[in-house]
């Protein structure tokens, strides 16, 4: 059974810091990997993907890496904004089908 | 022009009603998904159909029963509500899912379920 943790729960920044999330997952036998926020109240907003054949991906101040055989994803922020509070959620998609969620981190970015 | 949308955005009933949501994409997509997030924010997927047909099934009571009109659309009935099921109900939608592999997926604004 996939398990998908993220750490840490919560992260609290100055504006303009550098930041990294953490996603880890038990089940290596992976298709692809999903980055989402959510800001409060809303859904789910898509970031990056990451197939399984890929090392990371880019979009803007965003980068998305991936270790499939050690289990890992970590989300890069460049140049944190107050506008990037919110919930941040991985999401990983087995060859079978299934996408299993982590808890998210919960950020805030303090002017 | 929203991607997948969801009716109600609210709905608050009492114990023992039947109710539904709707869900509509205009994407394209073949593949419809139903997750539920209870109070700690925990997403849990429910249901995934492909092209009208039900491809996951997730330990969900029987009184959750997914219906799928045309691969646009895809609704969540629930009878006999209870407590428990109060939670934000999201659908989401992505493009196939090619020999049981999920692609990009885009979700819908949720419905905010109060059961009381």
């Amino acid at each position: 059974k996939q398990e998908v943790t993220q750490i840490p729960a919560a992260l609290s920044v100055p504006e303009g810091e550098n930041l990294v999330l953490n996603c880890s997952f038990t089940d290596s036998a992976i298709y692809n990997l999903q980055w989402f926020r959510q800001d409060p109240g809303k859904g789910l907003t898509s970031l990056l993907l990451i197939q399984s054949s890929q090392r990371e991906q880019t979009s803007g101040r965003l980068n998305a890496s991936l270790d499939k055989s050690s289990g890992r994803s970590t989300l890069y922020i460049a140049a944190s904004q107050p506008g990037d509070s919110a919930t941040y959620l991985c999401a990983v998609n087995t060859n079978a089908g299934k996408s299993t969620f982590g808890d998210g981190t919960t950020l805030t970015v303090k002017p | 022009d929203t991607a997948v949308s969801q009716t109600p955005k609210y709905l608050v009933t009492q114990m023992g009603n039947d109710k539904s949501i709707k869900c509509e994409q205009n994407l394209g997509h073949d593949t419809m998904y139903w997750y539920k997030q209870d109070s700690k924010k925990f997403l849990k997927i429910m249901f995934s159909y492909n092209n009208k047909e039900l491809i996951i099934n997730e330990t969900v009571p029987n009184r959750f029963s997914p219906k799928s009109p045309d691969k646009a659309h895809l609704n969540l009935h629930i009878n006999s509500l209870e407590l428990g099921d109060s939670a934000v109900y999201f659908c989401a939608s992505s493009q196939g899912h090619s020999g049981g592999r999920i692609y990009e997926q885009y979700f819908g604004p949720g419905t905010r379920l109060t059961v009381t």
